[in-house]
Formats: structure tokens, sequence, C-alpha cells
């Protein structure tokens, strides 16, 4: 799987955009771009995958660049309860087990009030 | 809530004690998998199994023993464990190990290894 790179922390103000980059330049083609978070002491949670097309859903837009070489995950109006780490992982989806997924160290989001 | 639930949600034993993890999935799932997350480290994947049979060990001690006696339930038997064992151990559910599918996680099981 190709390696993803992320800031390890940023911050928002509640009710603004959260935008959280990530890199993934040596990403190949039949790799998909998927984002999940973890609440502290919690499981991690599903929020947003895709492949070339920019993709929203109830909780985020994922915006994937058209090189394919970076994308971001948008939380449009951010709330205290989205304060997570946020994991950008690539990872291809045709012989590899779905659940090989590498989470790394991820970016910590604090939102603040 | 996301239909995986993990029993305790916290442990603690001691080196020569017993014990086991449950996790039940209901979401009629075909894989299921155990990961250990120690203080500062990625997830590591420990187990994985589908349609009940384990299909991947990713070199576990053999003091950590899984069972899965369906495809809702997952089991982690604990023995002889060490305290660098202490972590939080999740079980995550999906509709099968291959394809472009979300995993679903449990809130985990804290063990403290005395």
């Amino acid at each position: 799987d190709a390696k993803t790179t992320q800031p390890p922390s940023m911050d928002c103000a509640e009710g603004r955009a959260a935008n959280l980059p990530c890199n993934h330049s040596t990403i190949s083609g039949n790799e998909y771009v998927y984002w999940y978070r973890q609440i502290h002491s919690q499981g991690p949670q599903y929020i947003i995958h895709g492949l070339k097309n920019n993709e929203t859903n109830e909780m985020a837009s994922l915006i994937i660049t058209e090189d394919r070489k970076s994308s971001t995950l948008i939380l449009p109006h951010a709330t205290l309860r989205d304060t997570a780490v946020y994991y950008c992982i690539a990872t291809r989806i045709r012989g590899s087990t779905l659940g090989r997924l590498y989470f790394g160290r991820g970016t910590q989001l604090t939102v603040w009030p | 809530e996301t239909g995986v639930t993990q029993t305790p949600r916290h442990l603690v034993m001691g080196m020569t004690n017993k014990k086991s993890l449950k996790c039940e999935q209901h979401l009629g799932h075909n894989a299921m998998y155990w990961y250990k997350q120690s203080a500062k480290k990625p997830l590591e994947l420990m187990f994985v199994y589908s349609l009940e049979e384990r299909v991947e060990n990713n070199s576990v001690p053999s003091r950590f023993s899984p069972e899965c006696p369906n495809s809702s339930h997952l089991f982690l038997h604990l023995h002889t464990l060490q305290p660098e064992d202490s972590a939080l151990y999740l079980c995550a559910s999906s509709q099968d190990t291959q394809g472009a599918g979300e995993l679903f996680f449990g809130e985990g099981s804290r063990l403290t290894v005395l």
C-alpha cells in the first residue's frame, strides 16, 4: 500500500470547516483513499473513501486531486465531537485483506469552542 | 453504536490469570478481526476470520488464542500474559475480507496486565 503523510495536528474553530490534508504521492491506480477517525479511547470509525472522483456523504467530503497524489477531507461544520485522530489510508481493494489497512499516526484534530 | 459490542470494556489481570475478551456483531458480516493498539503505536492487526475460519495470524504469540464459534461471535482467550501486553484490544467486522468495504469497530477492551 502507498505511504500517506499527514500533519500531526490541526486546530479548528467550532462551526467552521475543517480541511484535513493527506499526501499520497506514490499511490497506484488501483488504490483507494480511505479516511477513518478515532475519538479518544474508542474504536476507529469509517468516514469515507474514494478512488478518483470527489465523494460526499453525511459526515464529510473527500476531494482527490486530479493526479491523485493528494486528498483533503472536509468536515463542513466542525463540532466539538469531531475532535479525534483522523487517519488517511491508501490501499488496494483486490488481492488485499480489508483488515490490513495501515492506520499510521494520523492527524489529531482539535475543535475549540 | 456501531453494531459491534465488546466486553469487558476494562480488564485487569495478573500474569498467571486466564481471561477472555468477547466480541459480538449484529450486522450479518462474514469477516471479523482482532487488533491491538498500544500507547503511541499504530493499530496492529492480530487475527482475521472469514466465515468462521482463521485466514490470517500475524505472528501473534500463542498466549493469545482466538476463537470464532460462529460468524457473529469472536473471542480472544488470554493466558500468562506479560505487562507489555497491556493495550486496547479492538474487534472489528466487515461484510467480507475483500472489496472496497468498511470496517466496523467495537469500542475496545482496555487490558492492564500487572
